[in-house]
């Protein structure tokens, strides 16, 4: 079935250290988004990619990276420099030129500890 | 800027009865709008749409009517099961540049009791 999978479901971290969601999708879809979801402020966007070799940044880009090597895949980094990084990180796509749906993986729990 | 706004949770109803969840938004421009729910430790799924000034997106019982004199889409059911326990979220696509950018609303907690 076409889908969106993130990795890890759940991770844990220790302060100062980098780490990596992953995200895939099948779904042969042009544009991918990365959002974060903290309890009672809804999601919030972080990168977005419409294209293979591009990205751009959201409303909350700092302390996160993300490449975009192949249609299927866009990894986001949290990096170290990120202050706040325990949250819920919610991955999308979309096909490009459709009525503005978003299509959601299951979404991935990262605490610092 | 382009924005959301929902009404605060958490919402509780008896099964069976009127769900009405409020929804306005801010946007230069004619958003597509939508609803999405999200279940327990899970990502969000599309509950309806509507793209255009006066349409109607159902789904599963849910309705919700675009209003542009009044900037709603509000979020209706007639009668609430406790399977429809979760978190509902309104949102916008941002009309321009085509990013496909969505705009979300800080969500709403329906809890249902049998």
């Amino acid at each position: 079935d076409g889908g969106i999978t993130q990795s890890p479901k759940y991770l844990f971290r220790k302060e100062g250290q980098n780490v990596t969601l992953s995200c895939e999708q099948n779904l042969n879809h042009d544009a991918m988004y990365w959002y974060r979801q903290d309890p009672g402020q809804g999601l919030r966007l972080i990168y977005y990619s419409q294209i293979v070799n591009d990205f751009q940044k959201g409303d909350i880009a700092e302390g996160y990276s993300v490449s975009r090597e192949k249609k299927e895949s866009f990894p986001l980094t949290v990096t170290s420099a990120q202050k706040n990084p325990t949250a819920f990180y919610l991955c999308a796509s979309r096909l490009t030129g459709n009525t503005g749906e978003l299509f959601f993986g299951e979404g991935s729990r990262l605490t610092v500890l | 800027g382009d924005s959301v706004t929902q009404m605060e949770g958490p919402v509780t109803l008896s099964e069976e009865a009127f769900l009405t969840i409020n929804c306005t938004y801010t946007a230069t421009g004619y958003p597509s709008l939508f609803w999405y729910v999200q279940y327990p430790g899970e990502g969000l799924q599309l509950l309806l749409k509507a793209t255009k000034a006066d349409d109607k997106g159902s789904n599963k019982g849910f309705e919700a009517t675009y209003r542009k004199e009044t900037t709603s889409f509000h979020l209706e059911k007639g009668s609430v099961q406790v399977s429809d326990s979760a978190v509902y979220f309104c949102a916008l696509s941002v009309p321009s540049g085509n990013t496909g950018k969505l705009i979300f609303g800080q969500g709403t907690t329906l809890q249902v009791k049998p």
